[in-house]
């Protein structure tokens, strides 16, 4: 089955660039998904890149995907105390149905 | 309209109580979904429906009953839960799937923090 995964935790300074990695294991996968999770809070989609790309840039949010080695991450410019949250990497295929990852908990230290 | 509205925000309950989550989206999303997610873990998927049809339910204890009853309202039917059923669940919205087409972007609710004694 999918597998996706995450390192538990980072921690930056504010200012500093943030960088979440995720790898995943379904070579079908069509979309790659980032959610930002805030605490008591629902998930919000932040950005997602589809498969055939290998960089998507939104703002501060840089999405860089290495189809070969299977490997996803997320870069946050300017990484600010409101960027701290649990960021979740999901994937799916040609379907609807999401694999998310474990969730890495960005900690801005000011 | 983008978002998807869930009620109560909180809900405590004991074993032998009836309770529902209710969950409600007017972006025209033909597919609704129910998560349940503990604390520091990703969301689990519980039950997708798809035009107003069960159309996934991941082994869930008959104890949690959902219901569609419309393309804009979706329940869930809480009856006899555990203390283990403790948890965040989480509704979600998004187009139905086509091969191929469209993200899968799922537009999730804030979620009810349900505490079972």
């Amino acid at each position: 089955g999918e597998d996706v995964e995450q390192s538990l935790f980072l921690s930056v300074r504010e200012g500093d660039s943030s960088v979440i990695n995720c790898t995943y294991t379904d070579s079908s996968s069509t979309y790659l998904y980032w959610y930002k999770q805030e605490p008591g809070a629902g998930l919000q989609l932040l950005t997602y890149i589809f498969s055939n790309m290998d960089m998507k840039q939104d703002q501060r949010l840089t999405v860089l995907l290495n189809k070969k080695d299977k490997h996803l991450s997320l870069r946050i410019a300017d990484t600010q105390t409101g960027d701290s949250a649990i960021y979740f990497c999901a994937e799916s295929n040609a379907g609807n149905m999401l694999t998310f990852g474990g969730g890495t908990r960005l900690m801005v230290k000011p | 309209d983008t978002e998807v509205t869930q009620t109560p925000k909180h809900l405590v309950m004991g074993m032998t109580n009836k309770k529902s989550l209710k969950c409600e989206q007017h972006m025209g999303h033909r597919a609704m979904y129910w998560y349940k997610q503990k604390a520091k873990k990703p969301p689990e998927l519980m039950f997708v429906y798809s035009y107003e049809k069960l159309s996934i339910n991941e082994s869930v204890p008959s104890r949690f009953s959902p219901e569609c009853p419309n393309s804009s309202l979706l329940n869930l039917h809480l009856h006899a839960l555990q203390p283990e059923d403790s948890a965040l669940y989480l509704c979600a919205s998004s187009q139905v799937g086509r091969s191929g087409k469209g993200p899968g972007e799922l537009f999730f609710g804030e979620g009810s923090r349900l505490t079972v004694l």
